[in-house]
């Protein structure tokens, strides 16, 4: 079945400009999280939806960073007037339930640099 | 201090190695332990669940020490294929289910 998507999967942005990233989760899955990888490090979480719910987004760096999942499947997110602090790769992930822990499924990525 | 540090890499081994990685993670509430591993430019993927009795799965072989709050990986008879990055990972329920990273340790098995 179809896993985790994610696009675009290379983004080039020059500093200040806005970039939209996309995340289509796997169907039926409740959960969606938002995670940051600088290179060199592990993922770093950024917000979490349950449904359309927003219901963490105590990682998202500045107010530059928004995300929404308004039909509690699709997730975007944006980051406004890009800096260089922001190139990394930024992983979506799924899971069945938000209750427990059930297994997150990772997508590729969308690997953002910002000149 | 990150919450979840790991052995800083990478580790360099002949195939047929045994070689063991560790983890300390730092909030005590911590309730879900986990090891992931990430291929190059590839997405992390879950590897093991670890367990307070300790868990194997083939050539993997995992320990939790709760009250030490260590995390332990061992890998027997090592294949060129386990090159990749093991990502040590922990889970807080409190916190809703975002997971918590390591930096991660690089792996290269070498013939």
């Amino acid at each position: 079945g179809a896993g985790v998507s994610q696009s675009p999967r290379y983004k080039v942005a020059k500093r200040g400009q806005d970039v939209a990233l996309r995340c289509d989760p796997i169907s039926g899955h409740v959960s969606l999280f938002w995670y940051q990888q600088a290179l060199g490090q592990g993922p770093e979480f950024l917000t979490y939806f349950q449904n359309e719910a927003q219901l963490d987004k105590s990682g998202l760096p500045s107010d530059r960073f928004f995300a929404e999942r308004p039909e509690g499947s699709v997730s975007t997110l944006k980051i406004q007037r890009t800096q260089q602090e922001d190139s990394a790769v930024y992983l979506c992930a799924s899971s069945l339930a938000g209750l427990g822990y059930n297994e997150q499924f990772f997508g590729p990525g969308t690997r953002l640099t910002v000149l | 201090r990150k919450e979840v540090e790991q052995d800083p890499g990478p580790f360099n081994v002949p195939e047929g190695a045994t070689v063991a990685f560790n983890c300390t993670y730092s909030n005590s509430a911590s309730q879900s332990f986990f090891w992931y591993r990430q291929d190059c430019r590839k997405e992390p993927k879950l590897l093991m669940s670890v367990y307070s009795s300790g868990n194997e799965d083939g050539r993997f072989t995992a320990q939790l020490n709760r009250a030490s709050q260590y995390i332990s990986l061992l890998i027997r008879d090592s294949k060129l294929s386990d090159s990749a990055t093991y990502l040590c990972v922990v889970l807080n329920y409190n916190q809703g289910g975002k997971l918590i990273f390591g930096q991660g340790t690089e792996l290269s098995v070498k013939p």
